[in-house]
């Protein structure tokens, strides 16, 4: 089967870092997304990982480990504005559907 | 440029109708996905289409289908409605079929009576 496993909630600090985890069981992969999403917005793209390792984009960056079946979203100096659900996605068999986790609330205080 | 655009935005339905949403995706862009996100869930994937033609199906009942136009506009039609087909319908479009980073319009938000 398929399965994506992240935290369904969590809360930090304004100024603070935070990581968002994501464990994934797919039949195949073809790479792993990170898209936040606003209430009643719809999903924005933030990363793609394919290959192994830490791709930084400014104050976000994500992590990939294909053997351990494992990702994270780092968000460093956060902001407010950083308040939304962070959702995790994985690409995997032949009809290059995305498979999403149910999300991560993530609530900023000040 | 305009992004993918979505209609209606907001739409209520009693049991038993039809529904048909509209989708406009990205110029240049020749596949379009349709998603179906319930209240506090991921988006579920529900079909795919590049150059007009089926590419993908999610684990979906007959009551959902879908078309592409020449134009790549697409539309995500349901008939039969049930209760738990209320939710944010979101359309993302993709340059091509194999093509992973997918932009999203606002969604179509249906409320089922």
């Amino acid at each position: 089967g398929q399965n994506i496993d992240q935290p369904t909630e969590m809360t930090a600090t304004e100024g603070a870092i935070v990581q968002i985890n994501c464990t994934y069981q797919t039949s195949g992969f073809n790479g792993l997304f990170w898209y936040q999403q606003h209430a009643g917005e719809a999903p924005t793209f933030l990363s793609y990982n394919v290959l192994d390792g830490l791709e930084e984009k400014g104050r976000f960056s994500s992590f990939l480990s294909r053997s351990k079946g494992y990702s994270y979203l780092l968000l460093k100096e956060l902001q407010m504005k950083d308040s939304a659900s962070y959702l995790c996605a994985t690409n995997a068999g032949n009809n290059r559907k995305l498979i999403w986790g149910l999300g991560t609330s993530l609530a900023v205080n000040p | 440029d305009a992004g993918v655009t979505q209609s209606p935005t907001h739409l209520i339905k009693t049991r038993g109708q039809h529904v048909t949403l509209r989708c406009s995706p990205i110029s240049g862009h020749k596949s379009v996905s349709w998603y179906q996100q319930v209240l506090g869930q991921g988006p579920q994937f529900i079909f795919q289409y590049y150059e007009k033609e089926e590419r993908g199906r999610g684990n979906f009942p007959d009551r959902f289908s879908a078309r592409q136009f020449p134009n790549y506009s697409s539309e995500l039609n349901v008939n039969a409605l049930l209760l738990g087909d209320s939710a944010l319908y979101l359309c993302a479009s993709s340059f091509d079929s194999g093509a992973n980073v997918l932009t999203f319009g606002a969604g179509s938000r249906l409320t089922v009576l």
